[in-house]
């Protein structure tokens, strides 16, 4: 029952440090996204991916790359480390399209990872 | 591009009362909606999912409704207790601006109080 499982869940970066962050499914979800999380701004779209081998640019991509591999997992990561990239980062996955069928455009998320960047 | 609205920002009731958590969003081209229950330091659960065809959703005391044409979705919560403290988010699937993903609102805190 892992549904979608996030590592590490927390992290503490010296600034410059790099960094990946593992989000892996087991529902054989074609769509994955990653999220941060902060005080008073709510959840940004960063990366997505719309299957394995793809990746495309959400609305705060700036300061991230990702890769899709593999169909279960999706990678983020962070080259060089800034404050401004202390956050908590969610990732997420679905089925289908979001113009897709029914329920299985339902997203389901992870726990989070909590990254400081001192 | 879109903008998601959620009204309280936070909300404080005793416990057994009825409530209503409202939505907003300003572009109504949406494919679905979806509410979330978050708890301090956890991640997001999946409430109830409405389709844009769709009027409303019901999950045990929970119920969402949408208007799509107005850009509104309220999510109802009966007989609240206070195990349903906790942040709750509105989110909609929405195609904009050469991304797919869902656009969240900030969130509405309710406290249940015993």
């Amino acid at each position: 029952n892992a549904g979608v499982t996030q590592t590490p869940k927390f992290r503490v970066l010296k600034t410059g440090q790099s960094m990946t962050l593992l989000c892996a499914q087991d529902m054989n979800h074609e769509y994955m996204y990653w999220y941060r999380q902060d005080p008073g701004m709510g959840l940004r779209l960063i990366h997505y991916s719309v299957g394995e081998g793809t990746t495309a640019k959400g609305e705060v991509p700036d300061g991230y790359n990702v890769s899709r591999l593999k169909k279960q997992n999706f990678l983020l990561g962070l080259e060089s480390a800034a404050p401004s990239q202390t956050s908590v980062y969610f990732c997420a996955s679905s089925y289908s399209p979001p113009q897709g069928w029914g329920s299985f455009t339902e997203a389901f998320f992870g726990q989070g990872t909590r990254l400081t960047v001192v | 591009k879109q903008e998601v609205t959620q009204i309280p920002a936070a909300l404080s009731v005793p416990e057994g009362e009825n409530l209503v958590l409202n939505c907003s969003f300003t572009d109504s081209a949406i494919y679905n909606l979806q509410w979330f229950r978050q708890d301090p330091g956890k991640g997001l659960t999946s409430l109830l999912l409405i389709q844009s065809s769709q009027r409303e959703q019901t999950s045990g005391r929970l119920n969402a409704s949408l208007d799509k044409s107005s850009g509104r979705s309220t999510l109802y919560i009966a007989a609240s207790q206070p195990g349903d403290s906790a942040t709750y988010l509105c989110a909609v699937w929405y195609s904009g601006g050469g991304a797919d993903g869902l656009t969240f609102g900030k969130g509405t805190h309710l406290i249940i109080q015993p």
